[in-house]
């Protein structure tokens, strides 16, 4: 299963907004709404910011929202905040039954 | 508050075996699936296994299959992950995770990882 396709890196100014592409196939991606975006900062354990393509989790901010069109996925934050500064991965599952990963995007707030 | 705890990781040598746990709480095993992710040094995130919460069954990356086999003890509500057939390439920071629901609906708790490291 190859990994989704994410850009390595994004970047953007306190208040301004982003978005994070992902990229996969019709046997993952766009076969299902199953899109999920985690953020991780490095050593700590990931957090779960967006599930099922565009619902929130209890907790996370409404800055961050997620969307779907055919087979690339989108996580978009509103209102950059300096805590945003991360590496974001979206998951997918697919149709054999396993979840994919895409390589990462870092995202640094200027 | 749900809780995950993971331990087992360690030094092994190539071909060798290790067994990782976690341990949950606050919340009933059974409902839940639950995945294995872990992290290489200098690489993303990479989903190794889950279990169904309901029926137990088993999901494997290709990478793994055949040599991990994961499992949980309702009783315990601990996950765990035998490796088998360990190589180089399995060294990595292991996390187990909850789902929201079934294995596709995402990972909403997450351990704090437990280090693998396969080595001569």
């Amino acid at each position: 299963q190859s990994a989704l396709t994410q850009p390595a890196s994004v970047s953007g100014s306190p208040g301004q907004s982003i978005t994070i592409s992902c990229t996969g196939t019709s046997s993952d991606v766009g076969g299902y709404n199953s899109v999920s975006w985690y953020q991780h900062h490095p050593g700590k354990a990931p957090k779960l910011m967006i599930y099922e393509v565009s619902n929130r989790p209890s907790g996370v901010s409404n800055r961050f929202s997620g969307s779907k069109s055919g087979n690339t996925a989108s996580l978009t934050v509103s209102g950059l905040q300096a805590e945003d500064e991360a590496d974001y991965y979206c998951s997918s599952y697919t149709r054999s039954s396993t979840l994919v990963f895409g390589g990462g995007t870092k995202l640094t707030v200027l | 508050e749900v809780q995950l705890l993971e331990s087992g990781g360690g030094l092994v040598q190539p071909g060798g075996s290790l067994r990782l746990s976690c341990a949950g709480s606050g919340f009933t095993f059974s409902s839940y699936a639950m995945t294995w992710v872990r992290q290489a040094p200098g690489e993303g995130l990479r989903w190794v296994s889950g279990i169904s919460g309901s029926d137990g069954s088993t999901y494997y990356a290709d990478s793994v299959k055949g040599r991990f086999t994961i499992s949980k003890d309702y009783s315990k509500n601990t996950l765990y992950l035998q490796m088998n057939s360990l190589r180089a390439e399995d060294t990595a920071v292991y996390y187990c995770a909850k789902c929201v629901g079934g294995i596709a609906s995402g990972m909403d708790v997450w351990g704090q990882g437990t280090t693998v490291t396969v080595s001569s």
